[in-house]
């Protein structure tokens, strides 16, 4: 049961460069989201995709790019990487409606600088 | 959209003793509350949710309590042990997706 993975585990870059996160998952569920976590704002929503080929904005969207084409994968891209995107990247998955339990991967630390 | 409180921010507690973590949200149309649990190095895992026509959920050691009147729910772990120190994090759910509250870092010493 590999579940939800998200790779790298951990990225340094620098500031201006595009970078993608990558996430994969084997349930074929329906929902997928990206949240980024920083202390002292818990996760907060950057995009979601009900379906492939659905996605939408969450709370923090400004400087990322998703796409969804296949419904196993839902990968995240910093276009010009700036330091306040310094953070930890969770991407999760939910089966067939938003408020059914997520399932979360182990995150991506991302390091800009 | 929705804001969710979180209090408090750091809790320790003895061994055996209980711990209670509180939060608050605003958008009265919620109906789905969830709460995480997250360990160190690892992604958040559910570990109790709540809807909106339960007041009460137990499950072992852990409780979550709601009062939509007033808006706010609370969890509630009795017999703490050390692999319960974590993060924990409540959550409600939007008009799109879960809000997340900023968490409490749970200490329990032995």
């Amino acid at each position: 049961d590999a579940g939800i993975t998200q790779s790298p585990r951990y990225k340094i870059t620098e500031t201006g460069r595009q970078v993608t996160l990558m996430c994969h998952q084997t349930w074929s569920h329906s929902y997928m989201f990206w949240y980024r976590q920083d202390l002292g704002h818990g996760l907060r929503l950057i995009y979601y995709s009900a379906a492939a080929d659905i996605t939408d904005k969450g709370e923090v969207p400004d400087g990322y790019v998703v796409s969804r084409s296949k419904t196993e994968n839902f990968p995240l891209t910093l276009e010009s990487a700036t330091r306040s995107q310094t953070s930890v990247y969770f991407c999760a998955s939910a089966n067939d409606r938003p408020n059914s339990p997520l399932h979360f991967g182990n995150g991506t630390r991302l390091t800009v600088t | 959209g929705e804001n969710v409180e979180q209090h408090p921010s750091t809790l320790s507690v003895q061994e055996g003793d209980s711990a209670v973590i509180k939060c608050t949200y605003s958008d009265s149309a919620s109906n789905y509350f969830p709460w995480y649990k997250q360990e160190l190095g690892k992604g958040p895992q559910l570990i109790i949710d709540i809807r909106s026509n339960v007041g009460e959920k137990k499950d072992q050691r852990i409780a979550v309590t709601l009062n939509k009147t007033a808006k706010h729910f609370s969890l509630h772990i009795t017999e703490t042990q050390p692999e319960d120190s974590a993060v924990y994090f409540c959550a409600v759910m939007g008009r799109r997706a879960l809000t997340f509250g900023s968490g409490t870092r749970l200490q329990v010493q032995p």
